[in-house]
């Protein structure tokens, strides 16, 4: 596609549910990117793939997040036994090379209630 | 480790002015660096890409320098506009991409 695309765009889930977000690069880009940003906050990294590296995973705030990535092709980001403080904007961006820019998709809002 | 450092954090300025936002960098090491936008409750969007060889980027009002020897860029915005209100982040890409917290843009009409 022409941009990174994002699904759902807005979720709202119950405390204790699991969910599962979307992110669809840009065809050929090999990096991946997923950010987290609670309301008005800056971005806090969450996970990186390059590839077929093994993902940077550092950023991830605790064992109820996971990503997974095959290839170069879609990711989902995985969030277990949802807490309220989980409620953030969810961004994902993509690039086809370290000398190239990024591009973000336009996020996934998270409402934990 | 690289960090990103943006001043100021938040600007009000009135119509018209011409205004100048400040990122720097600790580790000149860097493929590009980037300028994004974000509006509220939204998406990055990129404004300007500047390559580690270039010098500065241009589009429309905006104009973006890079001096990697001293770690630093500028975002020139000439004439602002209400329109042009969000705020302004930049980020480095080394192995990864690394941002700034940030600077707030208001514009007063």
């Amino acid at each position: 596609g022409a941009g990174v695309s994002q699904s759902p765009s807005n979720k709202v889930t119950e405390k204790g549910k699991d969910v599962e977000l979307r992110c669809d690069p840009i065809s050929g880009h090999t990096a991946l990117y997923w950010y987290r940003q609670r309301l008005g906050q800056g971005l806090e990294f969450l996970i990186y793939f390059q590839g077929n590296s093994a993902p940077d995973k550092s950023g991830l705030p605790s064992d109820r997040f996971s990503a997974e990535r095959t290839g170069e092709s879609v990711s989902t980001l995985t969030i277990q036994r949802t807490q309220q403080e989980d409620s953030a904007v969810y961004l994902c961006a993509s690039s086809s090379g370290p000398f190239d820019g990024y591009t973000f998709g336009s996020g996934t809002r998270l409402t934990v209630v | 480790k690289q960090e990103v450092t943006q001043i100021p954090a938040a600007l009000s300025v009135p119509e018209g002015e011409n205004l100048v936002l400040n990122c720097s960098f600790t580790d000149s090491a860097i493929y590009n660096l980037q300028w994004f936008r974000q509006d509220p409750g939204k998406g990055l969007t990129s404004l300007l890409l500047i390559q580690s060889s270039q010098r500065e980027q241009t589009s429309g009002r905006l104009n973006a320098s890079l001096d990697k020897s001293s770690g630093r860029s500028t975002l020139y915005i000439a004439a602002s506009q209400p329109g042009d209100s969000a705020t302004y982040l930049c980020a480095v890409s080394d192995d990864k991409i690394i941002f700034g917290k940030g600077t707030r843009l208001h514009i007063l009409p």
